[in-house]
């Protein structure tokens, strides 16, 4: 079945970097691009960026610009989210998620099971 | 940009109606959308384009807009659906692409 599965875990002392996987199967990788989110502890959630699985076109929110990379690796059918510069706000889990490519309007159609990255030092 | 603000909780007993409210001033011009979220699974797309359904969601699950107010309604409540529910709508001029409300915790008494 159609599923995006992330990779672990992870704890990082401020100022490192952290680089979460997501994993597709199930459909055609290259025909939808993939969105990254984020949830603080007690926040909404927050919008990271965009890569087109395609061609490899991003774009990234202001509030991270600078700091966060989003590549893919279309033989893998994975995109990475790469963090950098951790500090303690970006404690959080992490999402993946499948822009449904007007399948469902600008819905996230399918979700990753999210990845929690604490930093602490 | 705007914000979606949603009530931080709604208790119903099993086989009532639970009504969920999204509020935002962007919402007269863009669709809404609403997920479910379990504890330590992954968000489930429940309702898109204010009210279509996705294939596989129950018909229980519902969706209406007025103004600047979205609501997803769960008609004969089951103890399954107690989750978080959240919102999320479109903000291409704003700071944000996607907007995301503060979501809801359904409770089934």
């Amino acid at each position: 079945q159609v599923q995006l599965v992330q990779s672990g875990a992870e704890v990082k002392q401020p100022g490192a970097s952290v680089k979460v996987s997501c994993k597709a199967s199930g459909y055609t990788f290259t025909t939808y691009s993939m969105r990254w989110v984020r949830q603080a502890p007690g926040q909404r959630l927050e919008w990271m960026g965009w890569i087109n699985t395609d061609n490899g076109n991003t774009k990234y929110s202001q509030k991270f610009q600078g700091r966060v990379t989003i590549t893919r690796d279309t033989f893998a059918s994975t995109v990475y989210m790469e963090l950098s510069s951790l500090r303690s706000e970006d404690t959080a889990i992490y999402y993946c998620a499948r822009d449904s490519s007007g399948l469902y309007g600008d819905a996230f159609d399918i979700w990753g099971q999210g990845t929690m990255v604490t930093v602490s030092s | 940009s705007y914000e979606l603000t949603q009530p931080p909780s709604v208790s119903v007993s099993p086989g009532q109606t639970a009504r969920i409210t999204c509020s935002g001033d962007g919402l007269p011009k863009q669709y809404a959308h609403w997920y479910q979220q379990k504890p330590g699974q992954a968000p489930l797309l429940v309702i898109y384009k204010d009210s279509e359904r996705p294939s596989g969601i129950p018909e229980r699950f519902s969706g209406s807009s007025s103004g600047t107010t979205v609501t997803l309604t769960i008609s004969g409540v089951q103890a399954e659906d107690e989750a978080d529910y959240f919102c999320q709508s479109t903000d291409f001029g704003g700071t944000y692409p996607y907007v995301f409300g503060t979501g809801t915790k359904v409770t089934v008494l």
